[in-house]
């Protein structure tokens, strides 16, 4: 069964502040996804990562993928208030990708204090 | 293009009541999946749905849930016999085909059992 860790699952830092949030999965996968999700509302599609190497940057939001390693890395450079959200990593349950729906980690709540 | 609809986003039911939860996926979409998030918690896959076709429904309980993708209309996640423990949000993506291109998530149905 596929698991995929998150952590730290709470995480409060100050403005200006660089911090990463890592996602380790159990088994192979091709694809790894990171969603931020605001209090009440749905799931904002911030990466998706392909490949083994991948690198992605929005912002002040970088994702990274070793797949060899089973993890993904967010970093966040410089954070303001409004990346305060909870951040979701998820992986294709199925070894290869395909189209059988993701398996998520339990989130991480980020706040970020003025 | 409206993206993925939820209706309703919220929905209160009495214990032994039905639930019915509709998800009109992204226009030209033909995969759908549901999912659960129960408070504090990560997305749990429920199932996965192609146009009048089911292709994975091992996240989805047993007894008293069902999912359809009718050839016209939304898709229907049905509770029959709600009880406390199925108080939850559930969500539902749509994709084109697979996840290569990511999953676009709707805004939810937030059900209370009451």
């Amino acid at each position: 069964e596929l698991k995929v860790e998150q952590n730290p699952l709470f995480l409060s830092m100050q403005e200006g502040k660089n911090y990463t949030i890592y996602c380790n999965y159990s088994t192979t996968s091709d694809r790894l996804y990171w969603y931020r999700q605001d209090p009440g509302k749905s799931l904002e599609s911030l990466f998706v990562l392909l490949s083994n190497g991948a690198v992605k940057q929005e912002g002040r939001l970088m994702a990274s993928l070793d797949t060899k390693a089973r993890l993904s890395t967010l970093h966040i450079t410089a954070a303001v208030h409004d990346l305060s959200a909870t951040y979701f990593c998820a992986v294709d349950s199925k070894p290869g990708g395909g189209a059988d729906g993701l398996t998520f980690g339990k989130g991480t709540h980020l706040i970020i204090q003025p | 293009n409206a993206g993925v609809m939820q209706n309703p986003r919220h929905l209160v039911r009495r214990r032994g009541q039905e639930a019915r939860l509709r998800c009109s996926p992204v226009k030209g979409h033909s995969h759908v999946y549901w999912y659960r998030q129960l408070p504090e918690e990560g997305l749990k896959f429920m199932v996965y749905l192609q146009k009048e076709n089911i292709i994975d429904e091992s996240g989805m309980p047993k007894e008293r849930f069902s999912a359809e993708f009718p050839k016209e209309g939304p898709s229907i996640l049905r509770i029959q016999q709600v009880v406390r423990g199925d108080s939850a949000a559930y969500f539902c993506a749509s994709s084109p085909s697979g996840g290569f291109y990511g999953y676009t998530f709707g805004s939810g149905t937030r059900l209370t059992v009451v």
